[in-house]
C-alpha cells in the first residue's frame, strides 16, 4: 500500500464545474504539498499546508491532520486547469508523493 | 530570474556508461533534492541535501550518487547506467523541506 494515496486517478469535467481531488496519507507529516504538472511536463508548487486551509484565486486546499487527509478544490474550472495534480507528504526531510490525478476540463 | 536550471534536457546512454545530471539554483536555497518520475509510479525522491556538505538518501537511492560542495549546485551521478534508470529526472530546491518547492524543467534520460 502506498503511503500517499490520491483519488481519483483521472477526472474529466465540463468547464465551470467544481472539482475536488483527494489525498490520504499514512505517515506522520510536517507539511503537505500540492503540485501541478502541466502537459509540457513542468512542475509548479501550488500550496504548502501544515494545517487548516489556504486559498489562491480559484484554488483552495484543505488539510485535516487528525484524519490524515487533504483536498484540493478548483472552483469554476477552466480548460487551462487541465493538468496532473500531485500531493506530496513531507516527513522530516523525506517526501513521498501520490501517483497524481489527471484532470481534463472540457469547454 | 533563472530559478532551478537542469542540464541536459535530453540524454541517451548505453548500459554501463556514466554521466552526471547538473542542477543549479540561484535562490540561495538550503534544501535541494532529486526525483525520478516513471509512468504509473509518480515522483520518487532519490537523494536530498539540507545544505552544503550534507546529503542523505531518499526512497530510491541505489545506483545514484550526489554531492553538495556549494549551496548552488547539486549534481546527480549515475556511475554505471542501467535500463531501469530510464526515467524523467527532476531537481528541486526550497528554503527547507516544509517550504514550497521550485522545480527544474526535467531531464529525460534513456538508457539503451
Amino acid at each position: 500500500k502506498n503511503e500517499v494515496e490520491q483519488s481519483p486517478q483521472n477526472l474529466t469535467a465540463q468547464e465551470g464545474e467544481f472539482i475536488t481531488i483527494n489525498c490520504s496519507y499514512s505517515v506522520g507529516i510536517s507539511a503537505l504539498h500540492w503540485l501541478q504538472q502541466h502537459p509540457g511536463g513542468g512542475i509548479v508548487s501550488l500550496f504548502m499546508l501544515s494545517s487548516g486551509k489556504k486559498k489562491h484565486g480559484r484554488l483552495i486546499a484543505t488539510i485535516n491532520i487528525q484524519e490524515k487527509h487533504s483536498s484540493l478544490h478548483i472552483t469554476a474550472s477552466h480548460p487551462r486547469d487541465s493538468a496532473v495534480y500531485i500531493c506530496a507528504a513531507v516527513s522530516g526531510n523525506d517526501m513521498r508523493f501520490g501517483a497524481g490525478t489527471r484532470l481534463t476540463v472540457k469547454p | 530570474n533563472a530559478g532551478v536550471t537542469q542540464t541536459p534536457k535530453f540524454q541517451v546512454l548505453k548500459t554501463g556508461q556514466s554521466m552526471t545530471l547538473q542542477c543549479a539554483q540561484d535562490m540561495n536555497h538550503e534544501y535541494m533534492s532529486w526525483y525520478r518520475q516513471d509512468p504509473g509510479m509518480g515522483l520518487r525522491l532519490i537523494h536530498y541535501s539540507v545544505g552544503a556538505g550534507i546529503t542523505d538518501q531518499g526512497e530510491v537511492p541505489n545506483g545514484y550518487n550526489v554531492s553538495r560542495s556549494t549551496t548552488e549546485d547539486f549534481p546527480l551521478r549515475l556511475l554505471s547506467a542501467a535500463p531501469s534508470q530510464t526515467s524523467v529526472y527532476f531537481c528541486a530546491s526550497s528554503r527547507d523541506s516544509n517550504q514550497p518547492q521550485h522545480f527544474g524543467d526535467g531531464t529525460r534520460l534513456s538508457i539503451l
